[in-house]
């Protein structure tokens, strides 16, 4: 079963604007992922946050967390075209590094 | 190319086959996962090795599926008597961790996709 659920489920923007994307989930965690899924492709791994942190920054990305409500958000900024994915948050909850993935969001972004 | 290698890309096959894949992880890569995906959700996990060790597998999973490791390398996922609803993206994935530590991330590969008749 998955244990996130992302919002919004597609979002279209235009190229230069930010998308944000957001992720709830159930228990407690170790960490939060992000990933990045072309159609028809594997995932790409994009930004690790642990439980103990709240932000963190990887070039145009920025992720917050926020453990009491358990979410987390995805800002992607000056978005481009080839932005155009499926984005995928993933927690880390157990033993052995299990990643249960959320339902993900289909980002489009017009030229 | 070093990356996560799944075979083959594609797979179609008739209701009641028997199918395998195979996944060949990134070589210093000690765990291996293997999940499937569907259209319009987020992969879903179905096993776990570490090493040749299979650790966990899912509750959702039936006895129609079956995944080996042998020797801790390459891992092969079988279907037996497939049915339709198995149609799907089987996604295997690695990474390097030792006992109960938790994961950095994934490496993915391209996946499988099964087509049921």
């Amino acid at each position: 079963s998955q244990q996130g659920e992302e919002d919004p489920q597609a979002l279209s923007i235009q190229e230069g604007e930010n998308a944000t994307m957001n992720c709830s989930y159930k228990t407690s965690i170790n960490n939060l992922q992000w990933y990045r899924q072309n159609s028809g492709r594997g995932l790409v791994h994009l930004i690790l946050i642990r439980s103990n942190e709240r932000e963190k920054h990887s070039g145009r990305l920025r992720v917050t967390l926020d453990t009491s409500k358990k979410s987390s958000s995805l800002l992607i900024t000056a978005s481009r075209a080839a932005d155009t994915a499926s984005y995928f948050c993933a927690t880390d909850a157990g033993w052995g590094g299990k990643l249960i993935f959320g339902q993900g969001t289909e980002l489009s972004v017009k030229p | 190319d070093t990356g996560v290698s799944q075979n083959p890309r594609h797979k179609i096959t008739k209701r009641g086959q028997n199918v395998t894949f195979r996944c060949d992880p990134i070589s210093e890569h000690n765990r291996l996962y293997w999940y499937r995906q569907t259209l319009g959700q987020g992969p879903e996990f179905l096993t776990y090795f570490q090493n040749e060790a299979q650790l966990e597998k899912s509750r959702l999973l039936s006895d129609r599926f079956s995944a080996e490791r042998p020797k801790g390398s390459f891992s092969t996922l079988e279907i037996q008597r497939t049915e339709q609803g198995d149609s799907a993206m089987y996604l295997c994935a690695s990474s390097l961790g030792s006992g109960t530590a938790t994961n950095e991330k994934l490496f993915f590969g391209s996946g499988t996709q099964l087509s049921v008749l």
